[in-house]
């Protein structure tokens, strides 16, 4: 089985550019989080999707956004860069369901964006 | 303030011999656990998870213990390889949270042959 996909792996923006960053979930997993890793914060929670619907959202202002597609694959933008943001964006999966039983998530390579 | 810390940020052993690696949470509605080993450049790998309503959870040579009342969660790795060598994080979640992992800092295990 294939594992969670994201592109693009290296990215540079310059500042006050916007970002789209993709993650293509394991198959059959419905549940999508991101999460950024700085080496100040370490790894912090951004969003989760589920069938198409942001059921939690974690500490970021509203720069950082995402989205869900019927086929499960999500992704997230950034606009208006900054310099902090600048980090390692790393695309998670599960099997999660509402209510369900709790399944570990499974993380992709994530994707190294640095902004000048 | 930080809900989740691991207290070493390194940690070296002797190939063979036990690893141990330690967490502390303060929140005491987290009920489920889990720990990863991250290599440089790539994501985050889930090894083991723990539920509240155990105190013990193994596969293979990986052991999780987890006391409540300490609002402690050790992982044990035994034998310890040189291949283990990596960054550990340890994460817990509320009930209900769906996805909403909350992370410690991380201990870098150095296995050394």
């Amino acid at each position: 089985k294939a594992g969670v996909t994201q592109t693009p792996r290296y990215l540079i923006k310059t500042r006050g550019q916007q970002v789209t960053l993709s993650c293509s979930p394991i198959s059959g997993h419905r549940s999508v989080s991101w999460y950024q890793q700085t080496p100040g914060q370490g790894l912090q929670f951004l969003f989760e999707y589920f069938s198409e619907t942001q059921r939690n959202k974690g500490n970021f202002p509203g720069r950082f956004s995402g989205r869900q597609f019927s086929n499960s694959r999500s992704e997230m933008n950034v606009s208006t860069l900054e310099l902090g943001d600048s980090a390692l964006y790393l695309c998670a999966s599960s099997l999660l369901s509402q209510g369900g039983l709790s399944s570990p998530l499974h993380f992709g390579n994530g994707t190294r964006l640095t902004v000048t | 303030d930080q809900q989740v810390k691991q207290n070493s940020p390194s940690l070296s052993v002797q190939e063979g011999r036990i690893s141990i690696l330690n967490c502390d949470y303060t929140n005491s509605m987290f009920d489920y656990f889990l720990w990863y080993k991250k290599y440089p450049a790539e994501g985050p790998t889930f090894l083991i998870s723990i539920s509240s309503i155990k105190d013990k959870n193994e596969d293979g040579r990986f052991t999780v213990f987890l006391n409540k009342s300490a609002k402690h969660l050790s992982l044990h790795i035994v034998p310890s390889q040189p291949g283990d060598s990596a960054v550990y994080f340890c994460a817990a979640r509320p009930n209900n949270a769906g996805n909403m992992l909350t992370f410690g800092g991380g201990t870098r295990l150095m296995v050394k042959p």
